[in-house]
């Protein structure tokens, strides 16, 4: 499978618990994106990098979180000292951007947390 | 505020139906638009997207969506559902300069056979 895969696919976890995701996007993607979904909602963008760079970060991305992207490749996404309203799936998305061209993006499988 | 609605929460129709499901964005600067369409247990898939050119754009199984930048709207269309088009559907706008998508609440569709 050349998509955009994600590991876990679910993680349970005790409130308090760091957690980190991993995500590995398509291999020629430039540009790799980070969402996260509840319940009866669209996904909410959290971060995103181009190659190994952080360049925007949302205002739902409280210091308990950080993304890494450490050689423009895979990314991984950790959260500190998980609370109950961290539960929700995360979404990772990759896409190649660049030289004028626009491309829709490709979402992995998502990481379903539960913090209990 | 950079914004998706999506006006239809939930839509149950018999298969053979007509869709229709709205879709309007509030957004500066110049978009990029597309529905997305999740299945039962799947990951979010493209139906289809609008770049430039041709406000109507036709997309995977026998989906079209029309582009009305006077209206801010991108509503998608199909004149004949199936009960495999049952799924969540999104829309979503984004920035052409970072790719950031920002989607709306979506739409969940029921085809009953």
């Amino acid at each position: 499978d050349t998509g955009v895969s994600q590991d876990p696919r679910h993680k349970i976890t005790k409130r308090g618990q760091n957690v980190t995701f991993r995500c590995d996007p398509i291999s020629e993607h430039n540009r790799l994106y980070w969402y996260r979904q509840t319940l009866g909602q669209g996904p909410e963008f959290l971060t995103y990098f181009q190659n190994e760079a952080q360049l925007e970060k949302s205002r739902l991305l409280s210091d308990r979180f950080s993304a890494e992207r450490p050689k423009g490749s895979f990314s991984t996404l950790e959260i500190q000292r998980t609370e109950q309203g961290d539960s929700a799936m995360y979404l990772c998305a990759s896409s190649l951007e660049g030289q004028g061209r626009n491309t829709e993006a490709f979402f992995g499988q998502g990481t379903r947390l539960t913090v209990v | 505020a950079q914004s998706v609605s999506q006006h239809n929460h939930h839509v149950i129709l018999s298969e053979a139906a007509s869709l229709e499901l709205g879709c309007n964005y509030s957004y500066g600067g110049t978009v990029n638009l597309f529905w997305y369409v999740q299945y039962p247990g799947q990951h979010l898939q493209l139906l289809l997207k609008y770049f430039s050119g041709d406000p109507l754009v036709k997309g995977i199984k026998g989906f079209e969506a029309e582009f009305i930048k006077s209206k801010f709207s991108f509503n998608l269309r199909k004149p004949s559902v199936q009960w495999s088009d049952t799924a969540e559907y999104f829309c979503a706008v984004n920035a052409r300069d970072t790719g950031k998508l920002i989607f709306g609440q979506g739409t969940t569709l029921q085809v009953k056979p």
